[in-house]
């Protein structure tokens, strides 16, 4: 069975701070996707990245960075300067390289951003 | 490029009505198709999911049904809704293989009084 931990439920931070949303996952399958999603106020979720389970290599878009490490099981994200739009609920998401239901997306609980100005 | 509708935007219904939200996609063809529910406390779950035409499978047993009359067409119905069905309902689909990302539509709240 997979399972995605995201053990930080509320994290509150002065804009500018820099801020780590953690994730850990578990699952057998040898290949996977991981996923980060953000629920700003409005409710929609906003796809911000996937990463293949066999490309480890971290990725930096803009202010937003992704460290990902098979060996500990863990896709963190992390913010950096944030600002108040920031503010939102971040998921992290685990799906299997398969079509039909093992393609479906399972979810952290998800962490709760707080940016103050 | 791909689009995804979602309808109505809110709804508010009392127990034991009918209930049908709507999904549809734009610009893909032959998608999966998904639909989650987020209680209270913001957890995610599936609930049904569609690889084609007349082709649904449901993940959790409970009150809602499914249906997908067109490949881009995704519906959610229930013949008498419980106050246990409020909820936010969301719709998403995924592209062939080799875009394996799930992208999300705008989402319907529905509160059962």
């Amino acid at each position: 069975a997979q399972k995605v931990t995201q053990a930080q439920t509320e994290i509150s931070v002065v804009e500018k701070e820099d801020v780590t949303l953690d994730c850990v996952y578990e699952t057998r399958d040898t290949t996977y996707y991981l996923f980060w999603y953000k629920q700003p106020p409005s409710g929609e979720l906003v796809f911000l990245i996937r990463r293949n389970s066999f490309d480890e290599q971290n990725e930096i878009s803009g202010r937003y960075s992704w460290n990902f490490q098979k060996s500990t099981s863990s896709f963190n994200f992390t913010i950096t300067a944030s600002q108040v739009v920031d503010s939102a609920v971040y998921f992290c998401a685990l799906s299997a390289d398969y079509t039909g239901a093992n393609s479906k997306l399972t979810f952290g609980k998800g962490i709760t951003l707080s940016v103050r100005p | 490029s791909q689009t995804i509708h979602q309808w109505p935007a809110t709804l508010v219904q009392p127990v034991g009505s009918p209930l049908s939200l709507e999904c549809t996609v734009e610009g893909t063809s032959n998608p999966n198709l998904y639909w989650y529910r987020q209680a209270a406390g913001r957890g995610l779950q599936l609930l049904f999911y569609s690889v084609g035409i007349g082709q649904i499978s449901s993940e959790v047993p409970q009150n809602l049904s499914a249906s997908r009359p067109q490949d881009r067409q995704f519906i959610l119905s229930s013949k008498k809704l419980l106050l246990s069905d409020s909820g936010f309902y969301l719709c998403a689909w995924r592209g062939p293989r080799g875009r394996e990302t799930q992208y999300f539509g705008p989402g319907t709240r529905l509160l059962v009084l």
